[in-house]
């Protein structure tokens, strides 16, 4: 079965700072790659999406991930955060045929 | 805004009480989602529909029943429902398929169980 692991539960970084979350998944073949946001009392967003090709994608609001293969990661980056991108994100798998597996999220606190 | 709309947006419920949530969408998506979100847990799959008909339960309690009656509506009815359900209750609809799929979520229903 497909898995999906953010490491890191909290992230504060300053405003201005640059901003990386981890994301690893388990699975066999290279599935459909996600990162969804999610700000205070909304649903998620996406943000991007990894299917095939290039492994550096790039998404909405200034984040870009790359898909790493051989590390069976797909990270999330940002070079310079504002204040407006606290939240929490979410990476998640679709290896199943539109079912998306979550992991369990990372909650990024920006510092002014 | 999504264009899915979720209410109510907050609820809370005696263990004896029968509620249900509402999803509602006119994107003219035919696959909708029921997710419950948990603190400290991932988001957790529960029903996928598909043209009306479920085509995913996700193993979920009984006492969480989905409905369809059409593609723009889905609705979770609860009873007796236990304190460790409450939990963000997450719909979604899905446009495309494979490369071309895109999930649009609600705002959520935050759900308390007393």
């Amino acid at each position: 079965a497909q898995s999906v692991t953010q490491p890191d539960i909290h992230i504060t970084v300053s405003e201005g700072a640059s901003l990386e979350l981890r994301c690893n998944y388990s699975y066999g073949a290279t599935p459909y790659l996600f990162w969804y946001v999610q700000s205070p009392g909304q649903g998620l967003q996406l943000l991007l999406k990894y299917f095939s090709g290039d492994t550096l994608v790039q998404g909405i609001k200034g984040f870009e991930a790359e898909f790493k293969r051989s590390q069976s990661s797909f990270n999330l980056r940002k070079p310079s955060v504002h204040w407006s991108d606290a939240a929490e994100y979410f990476c998640a798998v679709d290896a199943a045929g539109n079912k998306l597996t979550f992991g369990g999220g990372t909650r990024v606190l920006v510092k002014p | 805004e999504t264009g899915v709309t979720q209410t109510p947006r907050h609820l809370v419920m005696g263990m004896t009480n029968k509620k249900s949530l509402k999803c509602e969408q006119h994107l003219g998506h035919n696959a909708m989602y029921w997710y419950k979100q948990s603190a400290k847990k991932p988001l957790e799959l529960m029903f996928v529909y598909n043209f009306k008909e479920q085509t995913e339960n996700n193993s979920v309690p009984s006492r969480f029943s989905p409905e369809c009656p059409n593609s723009s509506h889905l609705f979770l009815h609860l009873h007796t429902l236990q304190p460790e359900d409450s939990a963000l209750y997450l719909c979604a609809s899905r446009t495309g398929f494979g490369t071309n799929e895109k999930l649009f979520f609600g705002s959520g229903t935050q759900l308390s169980v007393l």
